[in-house]
């Protein structure tokens, strides 16, 4: 059964505490991405990788951190120098050069940060 | 500045009734545009791409237009049922890179029976 899996679903942290989010593919894409969500907005890009060993940083990646050792990992921590932590956290993989570039997602994980 | 704006406020429709989701953009030239649902506390799921050389597609129920000119997509949802409801997203490639791609806001949708 092929897809995206993210644990665990919901995560409880004290302030202060770097802690890392799991995101795993059996899709065989080379690309993967993370995003955060926050009540009634929409997704905001973290991070993205291409390729194993490479990553980018997008639109809000402080206080964040991720590694790509193996095409189908992509975790993210979250440090604790990210000022407003709690959040829905998505992570998605696709085909890079598929001709239409559609976007799996995982079912997401609910960090809060008291 | 960049921006991707939905309808702003959440659309209530009456079942059997046509919903029609609009998503502006300003200061991008995509060269496509998708949507997604996304159902409360769910990852969100394909439905459509939309190229733009193509006005229209279609997909079941769903039809989606693109006008590049007003820099415009409508989404639309017709005999609409209680389980649509979810909020839709629309999604456009960041022409600076390859494989980055920008969400709107949402624009969250309820069928009412």
């Amino acid at each position: 059964d092929g897809g995206i899996t993210q644990s665990p679903k919901y995560l409880f942290r004290k302030e202060g505490q770097n802690v890392t989010l799991s995101c795993e593919q059996n899709l065989n894409h080379d690309a993967m991405y993370w995003y955060r969500q926050d009540p009634g907005q929409g997704l905001r890009l973290i991070y993205y990788s291409q390729i194993v060993n490479d990553f980018q940083k997008g639109d809000i990646a402080e206080g964040y951190s991720v590694s790509r050792e193996k095409k189908e990992s992509f975790p993210l921590t979250v440090t604790s120098a990210q000022k407003n932590p709690t959040a829905f956290y998505l992570c998605a993989s696709s085909i890079l050069g598929a001709a239409n570039y559609e976007q799996y997602f995982g079912p997401g994980t609910r960090l809060t940060v008291t | 500045s960049q921006k991707i704006e939905q309808n702003s406020e959440a659309l209530n429709i009456q079942e059997g009734k046509t919903a029609t989701l609009t998503c502006n953009y300003t200061n991008y030239s995509p060269a496509y545009l998708q949507w997604y649902r996304q159902d409360p506390g769910r990852g969100p799921v394909f439905l459509l791409l939309i190229r733009e050389n193509e006005k229209e597609k279609r997909k079941e129920r769903l039809k989606v237009t693109f006008d590049t000119t007003l820099k415009q997509s409508l989404f639309h949802i017709t005999a609409s049922q209680p389980a649509d409801s979810a909020t839709y997203l629309c999604a456009l490639r960041d022409e600076t890179s390859y494989d980055k791609v920008i969400f709107g806001p949402g624009t969250s949708l309820s069928v009412i029976p």
